[in-house]
């Protein structure tokens, strides 16, 4: 298996545009999760789906956010309109059911810069 | 809502142990996690322990659990450059088996 695969690796857009970032997780996993990483707030968990239906969304830092999940080997997060403050590192991660300690595997990660 | 804290920072000398601590509040919660972060890239499990047990060792790698206190900790043994990355603790809870992490605590090795 390839990994969580993440696109694109490097963003870099104006203030005011769309953002798109896509994830597809290991085939067979059924959650996935959405995280954002900046120095000043650390890793922040945005939103997770199980079975490809949003669970815990409180973490989306407001409604310029939106994620969708329309099957379980693909997911998107957008951000619109984009914002400085947006720039971040954003990953995703997905995990499987059942036994063997529930490991997240983290895919490498999207980085975005908002000028 | 269940929460992870650790310190943000932890510098040590080559050779030197690491001591990297964690605080959880979920009294549930089933495994304990230490996750690695290498520069430019995304976490990785490191290693972890079942709630049941109080510490596991795995080569230069130590994990300590203290139930009671809900504290978990990492130690590792002869620090070396290649250890420097960001450490995240993080527990499983809830009925979708939600992994909360904590903020991660940059590990600083100095030759």
């Amino acid at each position: 298996d390839a990994g969580v695969i993440q696109s694109p690796r490097h963003e870099v857009t104006e203030m005011g545009q769309e953002v798109t970032l896509r994830c597809k997780p290991i085939s067979g996993h059924n959650s996935l999760f959405w995280y954002r990483q900046t120095m000043m707030r650390g890793l922040e968990l945005l939103i997770y789906f199980n079975n490809n239906v949003p669970i815990d969304d409180s973490g989306m830092p407001e409604d310029r956010f939106s994620a969708k999940m329309p099957n379980a080997s693909f997911s998107t997060l957008k951000i619109q309109p984009s914002e400085p403050r947006d720039s971040a590192v954003y990953f995703c991660a997905s995990q499987g059911g059942g036994t063997g300690g529930n490991e997240q595997f983290f895919g490498p990660g999207t980085r975005l810069t908002v000028l | 809502g269940e929460d992870v804290e650790q310190s943000l920072f932890l510098s040590v000398r080559e050779g030197d142990s690491s001591v990297i601590n964690c605080t959880y509040t979920d009294s549930s919660s089933t495994y304990l996690y230490w996750y690695k972060q290498e520069p430019g890239a995304g976490l990785q499990l490191l290693t972890y322990i079942f709630s049941n047990m109080d510490m596991k060792q795995d080569q230069r790698l130590t994990v300590l659990l203290n139930k009671k206190d809900k504290h978990l900790s990492l130690r590792i043994a002869d620090t070396q450059t290649g250890d420097s990355a960001i450490y995240f603790c993080a527990d499983i809870s809830g009925g979708y088996q939600k992994v909360t992490f904590g903020t991660g605590t940059k590990l600083q090795v100095i030759p």
